[in-house]
């Protein structure tokens, strides 16, 4: 079955120390994205990536980075910098991001806990 | 730059129908997506709009009027399972190509 998986599901960091999220689909598609979402609140961009090795900043890159060194793969690592990093971690892929719909299809989600 | 309003919350009864409003803001526009989320789930695409007028896919129903900014989704004979958070989001045909997501609606069915 094709589809988008994500890993763990549940993370718990100490403060101070980097970590990263694993994100690994099998649709072939080109385009992959990461979103953080807050209790309560909508989805925030934090990185989007239309083809392999090159990726983009969205509204709330910083304490993050990313890589995108095969298609199938978009690994978020969320620094020491991030000040605020508790939150639930969705990654998402679409055909090509430049498609008409640009339908995304998301991951189970990681729910990141900083103690 | 882009933003979304939607209403943060709405309830309604097993069998009714609701909509869902949304307004939004964006330099350049290309099109009005929906999204469901349940509760410590992932979003799922349910509907998208580029032009105006209302597409149905079974009982949900997605409108759009660009000379607006303005669209809505309509869900029709309520279930308990549509009780969820649903989002609208707009991708920019300037720019980026990404989606920017609304704060959500969270939807309560009632028996």
């Amino acid at each position: 079955d094709g589809g988008i998986t994500q890993s763990p599901k549940y993370l718990f960091r100490k403060e101070g120390q980097n970590v990263t999220l694993s994100c690994e689909q099998n649709l072939n598609h080109d385009a992959m994205y990461w979103y953080r979402q807050d209790p309560g609140q909508g989805l925030r961009l934090i990185y989007y990536s239309q083809i392999v090795n090159d990726f983009q900043k969205g509204d709330i890159a910083e304490g993050y980075s990313v890589s995108r060194e095969k298609k199938e793969s978009f690994p978020l690592t969320v620094t020491s910098a991030q000040k605020n990093p508790t939150a639930f971690y969705l990654c998402a892929s679409s055909e090509d991001g430049s498609g008409r719909t640009d339908t995304q299809y998301f991951g189970p989600g990681t729910r990141l806990t900083v103690l | 730059g882009q933003s979304l309003e939607q209403p943060s919350e709405v309830t309604a009864v097993e069998g009714a129908i609701v909509q869902i409003n949304c307004t939004y803001q964006t330099s350049g526009f290309y099109g009005l997506s929906w999204y469901q989320q349940h509760d410590g789930g992932a979003p799922t695409f349910l509907s998208y709009n580029a032009l105006d007028g209302l597409e149905e896919t079974g009982r949900f129903s997605s409108f759009l009027s660009r000379s607006d900014s303005y669209g809505y989704l309509l869900l029709q004979e309520l279930q308990m399972k549509d009780s969820a958070s649903y989002f609208c989001a707009v991708r920019s045909d300037t720019g980026r190509r990404a989606l920017t997501f609304g704060s959500g609606t969270r939807l309560q069915v009632q028996p």
